[in-house]
């Protein structure tokens, strides 16, 4: 089993649509998350960390339910510059970062 | 602030040849640094931990004598890839990590270094 799991898509949606991708982790001590952005060719970007409460960054709201160990991403009024792939990404037992493979989201005129 | 380069951004290099790849933090000084490799379609793979003045900590299944990696300065790290073969072609991605931030835990990333072995 990854240690980090995610639906690598691609999610086909519409301008002004609402979509959400999720991710779940089998270690149980992680103790950060995060969600990285990363365009085609280029090296991943942070979007945003998650915290236990929830949080929200404008179009973004992120969640973690540590119970179930699943993280979400809520993309609300999807841009066309939304158009990339999204990286769940763990803070590990050894205090490294393991990536997910990625969710595809491509955003349609 | 926080700004990691790599050097180069592209390489193409023969079958056999060693190639070095360069990864430097800007304006923070970085104790760690780590190096991932990312194929096609897939998601980033930690190969090895940097840390400036001691030996780098490589990921199962990843080979030392292959990868060799220096960390002279709380600056710069280097990737040197040995006698690189095709299958060696990936994007090599560097992060640093400043242990003086608050979230002690936030990466950042050079830009990539794309190596093509031909």
């Amino acid at each position: 089993r990854k240690e980090v799991e995610q639906d690598p898509g691609p999610f086909n949606v519409p301008e002004g649509a609402t979509v959400a991708f999720n991710c779940t982790y089998s270690n149980s001590a992680s103790q950060s998350f995060f969600w990285y952005r990363q365009d085609c060719r280029k090296e991943p970007k942070l979007l945003m960390s998650v915290y236990s409460s929830g949080n929200e960054d404008g179009r973004f709201t992120a969640q973690l339910n540590r119970a179930s160990q699943y993280i979400s991403l809520l993309i609300r009024d999807s841009k066309l510059s939304d158009s990339a792939t999204y990286l769940c990404v763990v803070n590990g037992a050894t205090g490294k970062l393991i990536f997910g493979q990625g969710t595809t989201l491509q955003v349609k005129p | 602030g926080a700004v990691v380069s790599q050097h180069p951004s592209w390489v193409i290099c023969k079958s056999g040849t060693s190639v070095k790849i360069e990864c430097r933090s800007l304006d923070f000084q970085a104790t760690t640094m780590f190096w991932y490799r990312q194929f096609p379609k897939q998601s980033l793979m930690l190969m090895a931990t940097s840390n400036e003045g001691s030996k780098a900590t490589y990921e199962q299944g990843v080979e030392k004598d292959k990868f060799l990696i220096n960390h002279a300065s709380l600056t710069l790290s280097t990737l040197t890839v040995t006698s690189a073969h095709p299958e060696d072609s990936s994007f090599y991605i560097c992060s640093a990590r400043d242990s003086r931030r608050a979230s002690y835990n936030e990466q950042f990333f050079g830009p990539g270094t794309r190596l093509t072995v031909l």
